[in-house]
Formats: C-alpha cells, structure tokens, sequence
C-alpha cells in the first residue's frame, strides 16, 4: 500500500460525459501527479500541482483539467469525453523531486 | 528529442535465472526511477537513482551517467517476479527540472 488512494477504481460511461477522478496523496507529499496509461501510448505525464499551485503540465488535452485543494487532495476532471480518453489514470504523490508513490489508479472507459 | 529506450521489450526467463533489463536516455537528467507494474495495474516504485547503484533484496539498478545507460537486475529470479518493468527520467530543461519520460515497458515473465 502506497499510501496514495484514487477514486473510483473502475468508471465507465458515454462519450460527451464529464467525469471527476480523485486522488488523495500521501500524509506530508504536497506534490500531486497526474498520468494517464493508455495502451498504444504507455504512461504519459499530465499535470503536476505543488500545495495547491500548478507547477508542471505536460500532454493535457484543453478538456482536461485539474485542481489541488488547500487539504491537498487533488481532482482531475475529463470532460467531452471520446472514446480515445479510455485509459487508466494514475495519480502519484512526492516530496519535492523525490521518489513518487503511485495510488492504484481508475480505469476509464469510454463507450 | 527526449528519449527514453528500453530493451527488451519482452523477456521469458526460468525460475532461478538472473535477469537484466536496459534503459538508455539521450540526454543529461536529474534523476532515473525504476517502476513495477503489476498484472492487476498497479504500480510500485522500485529504485530512484542520479548515480552509482542501489540494491533491495534481490533487485539491483545501476546507472553510468557518462553512458546514459542504466539497467535493472533481478537475481534468482521468481514467478511472483513476472511484471511489467518501467524506466522513467527527469531530464533537465534549461536549468530546471522537467517531467518524467516513461520508457515503453519490458514484460517479464518468470516460469516456474
């Protein structure tokens, strides 16, 4: 157990939905990453929130977007969904640049 | 182009062998980690490296950064071993860090 949990484990729904993944890190981690494992594209690295402040943004598409909140837990929100969005979403926490602690990940499908 | 390589993609070892798997990177980074991810999905930090070699239990990594190589090394090798085996670097962009580049993935696979 990482310490890092994400919720839902499973989500699927239709194209056009918005959905909502939530990541709580670890105790003391202010860093929160996002990422997203598709299987033609491997792991890709999304956003990264440093307490509360976007720090790094890496292959977010513009309907994605992300928040971390003052208690540090962080939400990543997909909207318009298409098909191409089913993946698994991985959320990971650190201190600083250190080694990250990966939660356990949703699994997205777009039908 | 930031570039992270593995090799190989796929490795089928027997119980016992010593395996090793390869990660090679084009330019200067801050740091290397090595991943697992497990059939089920999940994920699990295995090293993170910026030079030398570390060991924990029977997994070593080492990295020669004047090379940019780095591999992975599991010794006496297990079923519970089979996994998927990721190499990720931070490079550095203009003085400051950037983001993990994730390799595409060696799959292991241990017979018992």
């Amino acid at each position: 157990d990482s310490g890092v949990t994400q919720t839902p484990k499973h989500l699927i729904t239709a194209t056009g939905q918005r959905v909502t993944l939530r990541c709580s890190p670890r105790s003391g981690d202010l860093s929160v990453y996002w990422y997203q494992q598709s299987l033609d594209q491997g792991l890709q690295f999304l956003i990264q929130y440093y307490n509360g402040e976007e720090r790094a943004k890496g292959n977010i598409l513009e309907r994605f977007s992300a928040q971390q909140f003052p208690d540090l837990h962080s939400e990543l929100n997909l909207s318009s969904l298409e098909l191409g969005d089913s993946a698994l979403y991985f959320c990971a926490s650190s201190v600083e640049y250190n080694e990250q602690f990966f939660g356990p990940g949703t699994r997205l499908t777009v039908l | 182009k930031n570039e992270v390589e593995q090799s190989p993609q796929n490795l089928t070892a027997q119980e016992g062998e010593f395996i090793t798997i390869n990660c090679s990177y084009s330019v200067g980074i801050s740091a290397l980690h090595w991943l697992q991810q497990h059939p089920g999905g999940g994920i699990v930090s295995l090293f993170m490296l910026s030079s030398g070699k570390k060991k924990h239990g029977r997994l070593i990594a080492t990295i020669n950064i004047q090379e940019k190589h780095s591999s992975l090394h599991i010794t006496a090798s297990h079923p519970r071993d089979s996994a998927v085996y990721i190499c990720a670097v931070r490079f550095f962009y203009g003085g400051s860090q950037g983001n993990l580049i994730f390799g595409k993935g060696t799959k292991l696979s241990v017979k018992p």
